[in-house]
């Protein structure tokens, strides 16, 4: 069974940092791109940001958190990463990990970011 | 970007209807297309993948169709478990986009 557990998150000040982290289990982790979506509070989702299978892997952005958000992948622990700086209060939401680039069936169980002062 | 257009935003119905929601793309993406089903509280769960293939384990009564700029989904006979917000998905390119999602209400 592929399980998605994701970590990190919580309260942050405005122009601060937050990880977030998401471990995979039952699949080859290197053979998949990922995907983090987000979701404002009472709102719809939203794309943040994609990165492909390899080591590194090549990621895209949406123009929300471009230059500000940074996907990462340890392919040796199966673990995806997205580093959140200067964070702003519409930065808050939950974030999900979704395995695939073309987002699959597999989400974790989201973690919620709030930014405010 | 490819905006998503998904209609209505929401609808109310009874058990046993059968309920049609719509995506309308702002350019062709082929069949990239996915249906989430998502209730309250809960992470999205794919119901249909590629426009029109059933995710494995989701009810029958679910379809999808369509292809280039329109997509369909369509329950058959709702059923309780089906009242939930409804999103679709295109990945044909980057940035990925969502539908603004359809809420499935109680009549």
């Amino acid at each position: 069974d592929v399980q998605v557990l994701q970590s990190g998150g919580g309260l942050e000040q405005p122009g601060g940092s937050l990880r977030l982290s998401c471990t995979v289990s039952g699949l080859t982790f290197s053979h998949v791109g990922m995907t983090w979506a987000r979701q404002a509070p009472g709102m719809g989702l939203d794309w943040v940001s994609g990165i492909s299978s390899g080591d590194p892997g090549s990621c895209t952005y949406a123009d929300s958190v471009k230059g500000r958000f940074t996907v990462s992948r340890d392919n040796s622990k199966n673990t995806l990463y997205l580093e959140m700086n200067s964070l702003r209060v519409e930065d808050t939401a939950v974030y999900y990990c979704v395995v695939g680039d073309n987002p699959s069936g597999y989400w974790g169980q989201g973690t919620l970011v709030t930014v405010s002062a | 970007d490819i905006q998503m257009t998904q209609s209505p935003s929401s609808l109310s119905a009874s058990v046993g209807d059968r309920v049609t929601i719509t995506c309308r793309a702002s350019q062709g993406i082929r069949n990239d297309l996915n249906w989430y089903q998502q209730r309250p509280g809960k992470a999205p769960k794919r119901l249909i993948y590629g426009a029109s293939s059933l995710q494995s384990e989701v009810p029958s009564r679910f379809s999808g169709s369509g292809s280039g700029t329109e997509f369909t989904l369509t329950i058959s006979s709702l059923q309780p478990e089906d009242f939930a917000t409804y999103y679709c998905l295109q990945h044909n390119s980057y940035p990925r986009t969502f539908g603004q999602g359809t809420k499935v209400e109680v009549k």
